[in-house]
């Protein structure tokens, strides 16, 4: 039972336009929720997060939208790049802090074509 | 060290084998996952250790399935009588107490 669920498996986009990944969520108990970046042959890595108090966090070219009675969140980069082209992982967790685990969706691989 | 340095990056073995994975977290971070990626698929939690404590083992699928930390920083994973299902990216990760931890590379562990 996939409790972090990302539908699209893949996305392509122009060069300078807006990438917008989605994420649906099961678990209402979540509360904090977090976009990672994958290369391949390497880690995941930090991108955003959000808190459940919030809908709307901003970082640069990077901005996740939170909508709790959805369940539904949204990373938008804009503007796209080439070397934004990787997979893209929601996760969510129950609380703040170092000490929770991480639930993930199975990632979109983004694509930015020139 | 400046990452989250993990050993060996790939390793293959045969079925019913045993292996140990390494983990070496960023020093002076409290907090270490481990987390198991199949194919295709997202992270999955296996276990999470504060200094040298395993407070969660839930997610590790069945007692061949081991982690320990003894001195609170470098981590191993082992795995006995590996089986084919076995077969993903091992991610550990480290975090000093910020939401947004610190994943390494991964052990590529292909069992034939």
């Amino acid at each position: 039972d996939q409790q972090v669920k990302q539908n699209s498996p893949s996305l392509s986009v122009q060069e300078g336009r807006i990438s917008i990944l989605n994420c649906d969520y099961t678990n209402s108990m979540f509360d904090y929720f977090l976009w990672y970046k994958k290369y391949p042959a390497e880690g995941p890595t930090f991108l955003i997060s959000i808190s459940s108090i919030k809908d709307k966090n901003e970082d640069g070219r990077f901005t996740v939208f939170l909508n709790k009675s959805a369940k539904h969140l949204s990373l938008h980069i804009v503007p796209s790049q080439p070397g934004d082209s990787a997979v893209y992982f929601c996760a969510a967790k129950r609380e703040t802090g170092a000490n929770s685990k991480l639930t993930f969706g199975k990632g979109i691989t983004l694509s930015v074509r020139p | 060290g400046a990452g989250v340095s993990q050993s060996p990056r790939y390793k293959v073995a045969k079925r019913g084998q045993d292996v140990a994975l390494r983990c070496d977290p960023i020093s002076g971070h409290v907090s270490l996952f481990w987390y198991q990626q199949a194919l295709g698929q997202g992270p999955e939690f296996l276990t999470y250790f504060q200094n040298e404590a395993q407070l969660d083992k839930s997610g590790l699928p069945s007692d061949r399935f081991f982690a320990e930390r003894p001195e609170g920083s470098v981590s191993t994973l082992k795995i006995q009588r590996t089986q084919q299902e076995d077969s993903a990216v091992y991610l550990c990760a480290s975090s000093l107490g910020e939401d947004g931890y610190t994943f390494g590379s991964g052990t590529r562990l292909t069992v034939v």
